[in-house]
């Protein structure tokens, strides 16, 4: 069941570039979306998330696109911090569901 | 700023031994839920509750698992016999709203089977 995918285990960043992470879907059904953040030893932490009426919802440093036709959604960092170095999870819901589907996770580190 | 806090925060347990996991949510939350993380795999729901009932369950939510709120505060996960594939890091969430919009995660309970 990888109705989430997140085809990339890491990804390696220098400080002060952007860093995209990439997140595809298999259910037509999912209509929001949303990305978290984990640290070692913590919980996830809600990030950013778009609805699918949107291609695009930005907070600060951080953008994320959504490409219904395609059913990809990117994180986009600009720019990286080193203290952005952590595990980001892509999750998918439809609407009147009680649960997410995550991604496997894909491992950011920002180089200083 | 409020958090779910989550006890213990690393279990070892015997296979076939109950456990529970316990979870305070943040006050004002409605909606709690249990995922979990086995590792290297993804984090995978288990169970949602509202208004002291089981919204929605997983296939990995049998018969061995059941949840409870038994006073105004704590969420408890419990698994009546443990087995070695219960393994994981167990995740307690809690939500003001519905429809996941933004679910605030304790730092969860690695459970160990042995």
């Amino acid at each position: 069941d990888q109705q989430v995918k997140q085809n990339s285990p890491s990804l390696s960043v220098q400080e002060g570039r952007i860093s995209i992470l990439n997140c595809d879907y298999t259910n037509s059904m999912f209509d929001y979306f949303l990305w978290y953040k984990k640290y070692p030893a913590e919980g996830p932490t809600f990030l950013i998330s778009i609805s699918s009426i949107k291609d695009k919802n930005e907070d600060g440093r951080f953008t994320v696109f959504l490409n219904k036709s395609a059913k990809h959604l990117s994180l986009h960092i600009v720019p990286s911090q080193p203290g952005d170095s952590a595990v980001y999870f892509c999750a998918a819901s439809g609407t009147g569901a009680n649960n997410l589907f995550f991604g496997t996770g894909t491992r950011l580190t920002v180089i200083p | 700023e409020p958090e779910v806090t989550q006890t213990p925060s690393h279990q070892v347990t015997q296979m076939g031994q109950e456990v529970i996991l316990r979870c305070v949510p943040i006050s004002n939350h409605l909606y709690f839920y249990w995922y979990r993380q086995i590792l290297g795999q993804k984090v995978e729901f288990l169970v949602s509750f509202y208004n002291n009932e089981i919204s929605e369950k997983s296939e990995i939510f049998d018969d061995q698992f059941s949840v409870e709120r038994p006073d105004g505060s704590n969420f408890t996960l419990k698994i009546r016999s443990t087995k070695l594939e219960d393994s994981a890091m167990y995740f307690c969430a809690s939500s003001d709203r519905r429809n996941n919009e933004k679910l605030f995660f304790g730092s969860g309970t690695q459970l160990s089977v042995l």
